[in-house]
Parts: C-alpha cells; structure tokens; sequence
C-alpha cells in the first residue's frame, strides 16, 4: 500500500461546481497534512494546512479524519483558475518517526466554462 | 530574499556531463529538502537536511548524486556522469521543523529544469 493516495483524475467540472477530493494515509502515527496546488510547469505551493477540527478558508475546506485516515479537500463554486493539480501532503513528524512529508501524486482539476 | 530560490532556472547538458545545482532556502529555515519531478510524474524525495544534523539521504538514487548544505544556508546538489534519465525539474523546499505537533509547512523554489541531451 502506498504511503498517499490519491485519486489522479482528471476531474472535469464546470465553473460553479462544487468538486471534493481525497487523500488516504498509512502511517497512523501523522501529525501534519497538507493541500498544496501546483500549476503546470509551476512550483507547489501551500493551499491550506489540514487541522483536526477542519478548517475553511473561502471556497475551501479542508477535512481531517484520524479514525479512517484519510483528509479531503472541497471547493465550492469552482473558478476557471482552480484548474491545477492538487497534492496531498503527509508529514509524520517527530512522533511519526521523520520530518520528511510524503506527497500524492496529485489530483488533477480542469474547470471549464 | 523572500521565497526559495534556484539556480539556474535551466540547464541542458550533454549526457556524462557533472551539473551542479544551487538552492537558497528562507532564511533561518532550518530544514532544506531536494526533490526531483519527472514530466507528469509525482515528486520524488531525495534528500533532507535539518540544522547540523546527519542528512537524510535515503532518496538519492545512485552514487552519481550527492548534496551539500553549509551550516542552514545555501545547498547545492550535484549529479555525476549525467544520464538521459536525469532529466527532470529539481525542486528545493525549506521550512522551518519545530516541536513534535507543529505544522512544518515547505516553501519550494521555482526548480532547475535539467535536460540532459
């Protein structure tokens, strides 16, 4: 079983749509959980960090749950420039054993008109 | 500076060539990270320094790479005797690794895009 899953898509929705993507983990010892967005021949950067009672921010709302290992992502009212890739990312910590984050693949999202 | 930077933002080698590539984290991040993204491919961990710790070289793929880091500044990452299948965007990342618990967040450089003819 792979570190951080995810599922790859594309997904392809239209502006206004609201689209939610996932990202199981296996190592239950995780402390930190990540949205990063990478634009085509870009960089990631953060979108959003994951807390364990959830957060929002705008459009976005991120969701954590230990009990089944998994964290999601939804955006609400899709923008033509939400089209990207969006990576989930998993970083044990000093409890999970390493520092070093574990990174999906990545979700692919094409909003179109 | 502000962000992560990289240099060069491009680099084409002919194969067997050493390339060397350079990365300047935030200041006083303590943590600097390497990856490398093949065309439509994840990102693949390579290696990681924290402070003046031991790095963690456990994704260099072959002896051909290696990395450097003076004190918590500048890094460099060289690649040996390049091959055809180095050729990917290097990614560098630093953040700053606090207590257990706390969110460590990575700010990446724009990447080296090496090309290796």
């Amino acid at each position: 079983r792979k570190e951080v899953e995810q599922d790859p898509g594309p997904f392809n929705v239209p502006e206004g749509a609201t689209v939610a993507f996932n990202c199981t983990y296996s190592n239950s010892a995780s402390q930190s959980f990540f949205w990063y967005r990478q634009d085509c021949r870009k960089e990631p950067k953060l979108l959003m960090s994951v807390y364990s009672s959830g957060n929002e921010d705008g459009r976005f709302t991120a969701q954590l749950n230990r009990a089944s290992q998994y964290i999601s992502l939804l955006i609400r009212d899709s923008k033509l420039s939400d089209s990207a890739t969006y990576l989930c990312v998993v970083n044990p910590g000093e409890e999970g054993g390493s520092y070093i984050p574990t990174f999906g693949r990545g979700t692919s999202l094409i909003v179109h008109p | 500076g502000a962000g992560v930077s990289q240099s060069p933002s491009n680099k084409v080698t002919e194969k067997g060539k050493d390339v060397e590539l350079r990365c300047d984290p935030i200041s006083g991040h303590t943590a600097l990270y390497w990856y490398r993204q093949r065309l439509g491919q994840g990102l693949e961990f390579l290696i990681y320094f924290q402070g003046n710790s031991a790095p963690d070289k456990s994704g260099l793929p072959s002896d051909r790479f290696s990395a450097e880091r003076t004190g918590e500044s500048v890094s460099t990452l060289t690649i040996q005797r390049t091959q055809q299948e180095d050729s990917a965007v290097y990614l560098c990342a630093s953040s700053l690794v606090g207590t257990s618990g706390s969110y460590n967040e990575q700010f990446f450089g724009p990447g080296t895009r090496l090309t290796v003819l």
